[in-house]
């Protein structure tokens, strides 16, 4: 079974653009969460689609959106970035059935973002 | 929301048994408590879950106690490339803690 699949792998924007992330999740999860993870702040959850709908939401600002679609493949889109936007976003998948703490996540490798 | 305290890093030998040890203090009630383990330049890899006492599976134990405000991950004898970061996930707010780099050396 393939994993999950994050493209682009690397990618490099300049300050006031915004980008647009691509999650393929493993074939029959409905669920994808999208993470931030920065050497300073960590793992950070932003948030979980179930469904085509948003199902939870961590602590970010309003530039930070995403969407899923009726294949469960899912976008994440950061508008206006800033320089500490600069991160590895994580997108996962799992079957999403239950609670989402109560479920095992595989993980894609990952998208590269720098803003400079 | 369930908060996670983990020791910022760990040294082992390989063939010990390593006991990393989660502190969760204000679990919910419906809260599991999952562990990742992440290699650099990789994504979150799942460890093992449970929800009280004992979990076991061929690479990791869990052990929570009753009142489920700790967990430790238990690695039987560890080799060099179980060098990583391990996490301790609780909480519906899926809130990763800093993690606990383990170094497994010769």
């Amino acid at each position: 079974k393939a994993g999950v699949t994050q493209t682009p792998r690397y990618l490099i924007k300049t300050r006031g653009q915004q980008v647009t992330l691509s999650c393929s999740p493993i074939s029959g999860h409905r669920s994808v969460s999208w993470y931030q993870q920065t050497p300073g702040q960590g793992l950070q959850f932003l948030f979980e689609y179930f469904s085509e709908t948003q199902r939870n939401k961590g602590n970010f600002p309003g530039r930070f959106s995403g969407r899923q679609f009726s294949n469960s493949r899912s976008e994440m889109n950061v508008s206006t970035l800033e320089l500490g936007d600069s991160a590895l976003y994580l997108c996962a998948s799992s079957t999403g059935t239950a609670p989402i703490s109560s479920y095992e996540q595989y993980f894609g490798p990952g998208t590269r973002l720098t803003v400079t | 929301l369930a908060k996670t305290t983990q020791p910022i890093s760990m040294d082992s030998y390989e063939g010990q048994e390593v006991n990393i040890t989660c502190s969760h203090n204000n679990i919910a009630t419906n809260d599991y408590i999952t562990w990742y383990q992440q290699f650099p330049s990789q994504g979150p890899r799942f460890i093992i879950q449970g929800y009280k006492t004992k979990v076991t599976n061929e690479v990791a134990s869990l052990f929570i106690p009753a009142d489920r405000k700790s967990s430790t991950l238990s690695l039987p004898r560890v080799s060099l490339s179980d060098t990583a970061v391990y996490y301790c996930l609780v909480g519906i707010d899926m809130r990763f803690g800093a993690g606990t780099r383990l170094t497994v050396k010769p």
